[in-house]
């Protein structure tokens, strides 16, 4: 069964626009949560990351918002950029405030024309 | 800085083989991590090793098999291939076993 769901495959957005992406997931357990981006060929990379106490963490053009008593998440990218075309991982960790033992969604691929 | 790196890049075995694929993570780092990413799906968490020790170890088979190096570069080592262990294996590291962990460019492991 999976733990954490990216419901969308994919998602295209205009350059500039928003794009959100979303993630939900079943484990109340989990304690910390983070969004990846892959490139082809390159490993995920870190993007950002929030804990469950927190409810909004901001870094540039990332947003992310959790709602625990949801059990959901959303990556907000404003400005969208056709450099950030790639697909998005969302993941949580079931260690308390740490990034541990990670279970993965399965990516949405966000295209940003221009 | 050298990121995590991976080797080899890409493999190809048959079934029955044996397998060990290496992993160096960013220097100062002391935990790593293994997983694999089967076409279509998000990474798996196979293993993590911190300080040398095994932390923790995903839903997988005793086939799978790691360890961790006084250097703590990681191998990890899958016997008896199936044809279903074909996958990207991605190794990430991180400074201490809780923080952000980051990955390498991985193994393409195809068994045939």
């Amino acid at each position: 069964d999976q733990q954490v769901k990216q419901n969308s495959p994919s998602l295209s957005v205009q350059e500039g626009r928003i794009s959100i992406l979303n993630c939900d997931y079943t484990n109340s357990m989990f304690d910390y949560f983070l969004w990846y981006k892959k490139y082809p060929a390159e490993g995920p990379t870190f993007l950002i990351s929030i804990s469950s106490i927190k409810d909004k963490n901001e870094d540039g053009r990332f947003t992310v918002f959790l709602n625990k008593s949801a059990k959901h998440l959303s990556l907000h990218i404003v400005p969208s950029q056709p450099g950030d075309s790639a697909v998005y991982f969302c993941a949580a960790s079931p260690t308390q405030g740490g990034s541990e033992k990670l279970v993965f969604g399965k990516g949405t691929k966000l295209t940003v024309n221009p | 800085d050298a990121g995590v790196t991976q080797s080899p890049t890409h493999l190809i075995k048959t079934r029955g083989q044996h397998v060990t694929l290496r992993c160096s993570p960013i220097s100062g780092h002391k935990s790593v991590s293994w997983y694999q990413q089967v076409l279509g799906q998000g990474p798996q968490f196979i293993f993590q090793y911190y300080e040398k020790e095994e932390r923790g170890r995903g839903n997988f088979p005793d086939r799978f098999s790691a360890r961790q190096f006084p250097n703590y570069s990681s191998e990890l080592n899958v016997n008896a291939l199936l044809l279903g262990d074909s996958a990207l294996y991605l190794c990430a590291s991180s400074f201490v076993g809780g923080d952000i962990q980051y990955f390498g460019a991985g193994t393409r492991l195809s068994v045939l």
